[in-house]
């Protein structure tokens, strides 16, 4: 497809366990962002890919949140031992060489009980 | 630290008239802002954005303005229509930087 896509749609999890949340980008956008909404909250930027270079991870709220992003394309966010306080809908964005080109998929809503 | 912040949750405007939401900010650096609506069960979409050199970008119904010595931005729709029904964020980002700070959202609600 033409668009972002991101899976699961929705993923209920127990305290404790850990998930991974899947983010495939745009083809040929070299830009990828993972945010999160939590409930009534704005969107939380966690962690920025652009190209070969380091990614800006400064906004993962604890150790216990990674991202990989493998050749450049699909990116995986992992979520360790997960808490109640990480349930939100996280959102993946893919972005081309202009900050306004940020293109959304449809997130993925994380529940941990 | 809310950077950006979007200090009115919820806004009901009546079909046809003109709707308004606003933003305010705090980092001076900031120098591109966006506005971005989202559906329900829906990534945001982009809307409209403007940068610092200007105070005002339009496009179809959709006006941002920006007072930077205020640090304020706000998004009109005229005329609001009931598919606009959304929430709005508002963004911000410094030069050189693809790193968007959103604000909270306003969910505008257009009625008939």
């Amino acid at each position: 497809g033409a668009g972002v896509s991101q899976s699961p749609s929705n993923k209920v999890t127990e305290k404790g366990k850990d998930v991974e949340l899947r983010c495939d980008p745009i083809s040929g956008h070299t830009a990828l962002y993972w945010y999160r909404q939590s409930l009534g909250q704005g969107l939380e930027f966690l962690i920025y890919f652009q190209g070969n270079s380091a990614p800006d991870k400064s906004g993962l709220p604890s150790d216990r949140f990674s991202a990989e992003r493998t050749g450049g394309s699909v990116s995986t966010l992992t979520i360790q031992r997960t808490q109640q306080e990480d349930s939100a809908v996280y959102l993946c964005a893919n972005g081309g060489a202009t900050t306004d080109t940020q293109y959304f998929g449809p997130g993925t809503r994380l529940t941990v009980l | 630290d809310q950077q950006v912040k979007q200090n009115s949750p919820s806004l009901s405007v009546q079909e046809g008239r003109i709707s308004i939401l606003n933003c305010d900010y705090t980092n001076s650096m900031f120098d591109y802002f966006l506005w971005y609506k989202k559906y329900p069960a829906e990534g945001p979409t982009f809307l409209i954005s403007i940068s610092s050199i200007k105070d005002k970008n339009e496009d179809g119904r959709f006006t941002v303005f920006l007072n930077k010595s205020a640090k304020h931005l706000s998004l009109h729709i005229v005329p609001s229509q009931p598919g606009d029904s959304a929430v709005y964020f508002c963004a911000a980002s410094r030069l050189n930087t693809d790193k968007l700070i959103f604000g909270t959202g306003t969910r505008l609600q257009v009625f008939p």
